[in-house]
């Protein structure tokens, strides 16, 4: 499976639209694009997942490149409770794979 | 539905004790995985289950054993815990035949070993 670079930390003020990046240049045509998240303590809960299409749901909208090199991940209205370690995860038939994620915290 | 379900939270062992972490889901999934997660880094995959009586291992097995006799069911054994087995457990659950489908995620059970 491809691996996924996504920055170390963000900051977002409550309310605003979060942004959350992931570059994965090595994606092959039949992996699709994962992000779960995990806060504090709790075990990961799955966010949204795509394949060339933007995807909405009632958590966030994933937004791929046309080249699907890389994806961007957005919370429309963060709130505190949106604080967590989000994770980009590139999958075909094989196990998900965990990276160090993006720790974001959403400040009032 | 509660989902998937871990036994106990929090624990404590000795070097060389053993152990067995439950985890049960009432979704009738197929897929059941079993995670480590170390300080500071993303989960690591210990063991997998494609269906009962089916298991295989995943990224770092070493030092731990699994069963898997139900759908329901898939405990995860540690046999003589070392310190370098002190980390937060997570089992994940999964529908669906294919490679694709979101995981869910019990609550974990902490682990320390002294």
């Amino acid at each position: 499976d491809a691996k996924t670079t996504q920055p170390t930390s963000m900051d977002c003020a409550e309310g605003r639209a979060a942004n959350l990046p992931c570059n994965h240049s090595t994606i092959s045509g039949n992996e699709y694009v994962y992000w779960y998240r995990q806060i504090h303590s709790q075990g990961p809960q799955y966010i949204i997942h795509g394949l060339k299409n933007n995807e909405t749901n009632e958590m966030a909208s994933l937004i791929i490149t046309e080249d699907r090199k890389s994806s961007t991940l957005i919370l429309p209205h963060a709130t505190l409770r949106d604080t967590a370690v989000y994770y980009c995860i590139v999958k075909g038939w094989g196990k998900l794979q965990f990276g160090a994620g993006t720790q974001v915290v959403v400040t009032p | 539905n509660a989902g998937v379900t871990q036994t106990p939270k929090f624990r404590i062992l000795k070097i060389g004790q053993s152990m067995t972490l439950q985890c049960t889901q009432d979704m009738n999934h197929n897929y059941m995985y079993w995670y480590r997660q170390d300080p500071g880094m993303g989960l690591k995959l210990i063991y997998y289950s494609v269906g009962a009586g089916i298991t295989d291992k995943g990224e770092v097995p070493n030092g731990y054993n699994v069963s898997r006799s139900t759908t329901e069911d898939f405990p995860l054994r540690l046999e003589l815990a070392a310190p370098s087995q002190t980390s937060v457990y997570f089992c994940a659950s999964r529908g669906g035949t294919g490679g694709g489908g979101e995981q869910y995620f019990g609550p974990g059970t902490r682990l320390t070993v002294t």
